[in-house]
């Protein structure tokens, strides 16, 4: 079955840049919507943006100046850059696919198990 | 603040019926865009419960279910369980943020 996981640094130094990567396995990026979401310790879920398998992508409004999210299809990979990060980042960072019926709007119907990012100053 | 609103708690005795209240606005919820439910145990990642307002997918037990109305939804779980302890989420689309994913702030239900 399609499984998701989440790889990157642990600690981040504050006012740097964030870099997280999903490898996708048992399927293909391909055909399908790729969304990031974060939660902050004890806190609840934020989405970040998606990026389609062509490329086009769409960035929650909080943070859409401060991140970018791309894709490597030869790699089956997606990953994620958030700049000039503060401890307001420090979150787990989950990847999540995108999934529908033609009787449904969008869904997340696949999580990876998610990495913890803590900033430090 | 989160776009959906979920009271921050509920409780419940193993065997009873406990619901989650989600609400929302005319541009989320009230403009027809469906509600969606994770249940996120200790530890875990978020798991998908219920799509497209009242469908479960396969896996999930009969007894959680799902409702919308107007601006607002409802997650029921019946026939409480110690193992359905978890913080519960509901998720819809917003046009006026063109936001993809807003979320309500999660729900911490605990078994009595």
């Amino acid at each position: 079955q399609v499984q998701l996981q989440e790889s990157g640094p642990g600690l981040v130094k504050s006012s740097e840049t964030l870099s997280l990567t999903c490898t996708v396995s048992g399927g293909s990026i391909s055909s399908y919507y790729w969304n990031w979401i974060r939660q902050p310790p004890g806190k609840g879920l934020e989405w970040i943006g998606y990026i389609y398998y062509s490329g086009s992508t769409n960035y929650n409004p909080s943070l859409k100046s401060r991140v970018t999210i791309s894709g490597d299809t030869s790699k089956n990979q997606l990953s994620l850059k958030v700049r000039s990060v503060t401890a307001a980042d420090t979150a787990v960072y989950y990847c999540a696919r995108w999934g529908r019926t033609v009787t449904t709007d969008w869904y997340f119907d696949l999580w990876g198990r998610g990495t913890l990012v803590t900033v430090s100053s | 603040q989160s776009v959906l609103t979920q009271p921050p708690s509920v409780s419940g005795a193993p065997g009873q019926r406990v619901t989650i209240s989600c609400t929302g606005s005319t541009s989320n919820i009230g403009a027809d865009y469906d509600v969606h439910w994770y249940q996120q145990l200790p530890g875990t990642a978020p798991k998908l419960l219920i799509y497209g307002n009242n469908n479960r997918p396969s896996g999930v037990p009969d007894r959680f279910s799902g409702s919308k109305s107007a601006t607002s939804a409802s997650l029921a779980i019946s026939g409480l369980q110690a193992e359905d302890e978890a913080d519960y989420y509901c998720q819809s689309y917003d046009s006026s943020l063109s936001a993809s994913g807003v979320f309500g702030g999660g729900t911490k239900l605990t078994v009595l």
